[in-house]
């Protein structure tokens, strides 16, 4: 079974830009997680997805958005592109309930802000 | 709030030995746990998991211990090889299986060392 894919791997952007991120979780399952990955803060929770619907949101500005289409398949868009945006971006699926809690990660997109 | 934290930044042993990598919590409410393996530029590789109602769990040389009472828990790997040098991060899920949806909470990490 094909693991959690990202897309792009690597993309570098200037400040003020917006950036869309795609992510297609490992076949079957139904729930996607966004996180941030940064040295100083470590692995940061942005927003959960299952059935098109978002769940739960971790503490990011309006400028992080997300969304999930029927096919399971998520974008997370960042708008206003800042410095500190800089990071890895990591999505990770689950099968859904009952077992929603078992994540497996994707390789990440690396988002470079000049 | 739920954080997860390590005791240490780093580890270093030789090809081998045993490893140890301990995790404190301060959510009593967390009642599943997960390690992750992560290598240079890839995503957090599943380890393996343990919920609060287990003491302890092993895998293929691996075993993780949950102690409750002091809100501490470690992973052990056996026979550590140059495979197995990463940075290890333990991740608490608050109220599993309820509302947390998808949210992990993640500590800092370990950096493994492993010396030929």
């Amino acid at each position: 079974k094909a693991g959690v894919t990202q897309t792009p791997r690597y993309l570098i952007k200037t400040r003020g830009q917006q950036v869309t991120l795609s992510c297609s979780p490992i076949s079957g399952h139904r729930s996607v997680s966004w996180y941030q990955q940064t040295p100083g803060q470590g692995l940061q929770f942005l927003f959960e997805y299952f059935s098109e619907t978002q769940r739960n949101k971790g503490n990011f500005p309006g400028r992080f958005s997300g969304r999930q289409f029927s096919n399971s398949r998520s974008e997370m868009n960042v708008s206003t592109l800042e410095l500190g945006d800089s990071a890895l971006y990591l999505c990770a699926s689950s099968p859904g309930p009952p077992l929603t809690d078992t994540q497996y990660f994707g390789p990440g997109t690396r988002l470079t802000v000049l | 709030g739920e954080s997860v934290g390590l005791h240490l930044p780093t580890l270093s042993v030789q090809e081998g030995d045993n490893s140890i990598i301990n995790c404190a919590y301060s959510n009593s409410a967390s009642d599943y746990f997960i390690w992750y393996k992560q290598e240079s530029g890839k995503g957090p590789q599943f380890i393996i998991d343990i919920r609060s109602n287990m003491d302890k769990r092993q895998g293929q040389r691996v075993t993780v211990l949950l102690n409750k009472t002091v809100k501490h828990l470690s992973l052990q790997i056996a026979a550590t090889q140059p495979g197995d040098s990463a940075v290890y991060f333990c991740a608490g899920v608050p109220n599993a299986g309820g509302t947390s949806y998808g949210k992990l909470t993640f500590g800092q990490g370990t950096i493994l060392t492993v010396h030929p």
